[in-house]
């Protein structure tokens, strides 16, 4: 079974640019997460989508936006960049239950100069 | 909502010696705890998750323990080695909504 898939690898952006960041989940996994990994804040939690509706938000601000297509496959974006918002991107899919186990994918690496 | 405290940041250890993690959770009704090791360039991958019904679970030489009552579960590794050397993640659920969330990591060093 492939795995999580993430594209692309890395980014190189511009402040003041947007982004769009995607993600194919494991074939079956109807939820997908997002998440920011940064070296001082760790893994924070962008949002989840399940069945192309979101169903949980982090603390981030409206700058930062996802979707979820029908077969699953998610896309988040990130408008108007700024320097902080350099970090890893992981994207992760699971069954949806509430203890289901996350699968990631190896992340894209956005760079903002 | 959850939050979850990991301890130490950064563990070195000699190989074939044990290396132990600890977390603390605040919401009192998470029934779900998985752990997560991430190698270099990759995303973390699951190690060993235990569910709230089971005080402790054991897979070859990983192993987790759970309190409820204490709000706080452990990893364990036995007999360390050099591949065991990657940053640690324990995560705890959120269960105001469907999220994970993960305390800020352990870096182990183990050394040949």
């Amino acid at each position: 079974k492939a795995g999580v898939t993430q594209t692309p690898r890395y980014l190189i952006k511009t402040r003041g640019q947007q982004v769009t960041l995607s993600c194919s989940p494991i074939s079956g996994h109807r939820s997908v997460s997002w998440y920011q990994q940064t070296p001082g804040q760790g893994l924070q939690f962008l949002f989840e989508y399940f069945s192309e509706t979101q169903r949980n938000k982090g603390n981030f601000p409206g700058r930062f936006s996802g979707r979820q297509f029908s077969n699953s496959r998610s896309e988040m974006n990130v408008s108007t960049l700024e320097l902080g918002d350099s970090a890893l991107y992981l994207c992760a899919s699971s069954l949806g239950a509430m203890d289901s186990p996350l699968h990631f994918g190896n992340g894209t690496r956005l760079t903002v100069t | 909502g959850e939050n979850v405290e990991q301890h130490p940041s950064t563990l070195s250890v000699q190989e074939g010696d044990s290396a132990v993690i600890k977390c603390t959770y605040s919401d009192s009704a998470s029934n779900y705890f998985p752990w997560y090791k991430q190698e270099l360039g990759k995303g973390p991958q699951l190690i060993i998750d235990i569910r709230s019904n089971v005080g402790e679970k054991k897979d070859q030489r990983i192993a987790v323990t759970l309190n409820k009552t204490a709000k706080h579960f452990s990893l364990h590794i036995t007999e360390t080695q050099p591949e065991d050397s990657a940053v640690y993640f324990c995560a705890a659920i959120d269960t105001g909504g469907f999220k994970t969330i993960f305390g800020a990591g352990t870096r182990l060093f183990v050394k040949a």
